[in-house]
């Protein structure tokens, strides 16, 4: 079973929507959270990094939130751009990890117009 | 662009061969980060180098090795390649690497093709 599961798999929305995007973890216990932005091809890009102890991290557009106790993430975009379509990473640093992240598969959203 | 330098960009070769990839991080930064991404896969984490020496290792197989070297560049070595290596490999780099919130800053990476 994945240590860190994201939901949905993939999503298409219309410019100047909003949406969110699920992440779930068993890692435990954890640094950090942190979330990524991909397009096709490319390095990964980092949005957001939220230790145990913060609730939310925003980042312009992107809010992310967390609830250690349920092990839940969110990644929220606010009026989407076209620019916004490409795959959204969710990673978890384990404790005293060296940074071994560990990817979620990610969530493919498209934006059209 | 994150600073993150990776060649060759592409790389199309046979089974059975050996390949070198190459990575420079960001000026200043220490660590040295390897991960593979195959197809629709998500990022695996294969090893570290801290300021050359090895820091952590992942999923890494034993026909694949690493190294840092003095001025602080990275190169993947992967041989006896087989088709399931075909992968989008990136590098990554970061201040630190003892610190687990160390940002780490992702190369363009390599698309290796084995046929």
């Amino acid at each position: 079973k994945n240590q860190v599961e994201q939901s949905p798999q993939s999503l298409i929305i219309l410019e100047g929507k909003n949406c969110t995007l699920q992440c779930n973890y068993t890692v435990s216990p954890f640094s950090n959270l942190r979330w990524y932005k991909q397009d096709t091809g490319r390095g990964p890009v980092s949005l957001t990094i939220m230790t145990f102890s913060e609730n939310t991290k925003s980042n312009g557009r992107y809010t992310a939130t967390l609830d250690a106790d349920t092990k839940q993430s969110s990644l929220h975009i606010t009026a989407s751009q076209l620019s916004d379509s490409a795959s959204y990473i969710c990673v978890v640093t384990p404790s005293g990890g060296y940074n071994k992240l560990i990817f979620g598969a990610g969530t493919r959203l498209a934006v059209h117009p | 662009d994150s600073g993150v330098t990776q060649t060759p960009k592409h790389l199309i070769t046979a089974t059975g061969q050996r390949v070198t990839l190459r990575c420079s991080p960001r000026s200043g930064d220490l660590s040295v980060y390897w991960y593979q991404q195959s197809l629709d896969q998500g990022l695996q984490f294969l090893i570290q180098y801290y300021n050359g020496e090895e820091r952590a290792k992942g999923n890494i197989l034993e026909r694949f090795s690493a190294q840092q070297f003095p001025d602080l560049h990275s190169e993947l070595n992967l041989s006896s390649l087989e088709l399931g290596d075909s992968a989008l490999y990136f590098c990554a780099s970061s201040v630190g690497g003892g610190r687990d919130y160390n940002e780490q800053f992702f190369g363009p990476g390599t698309r290796l093709t084995v046929l």
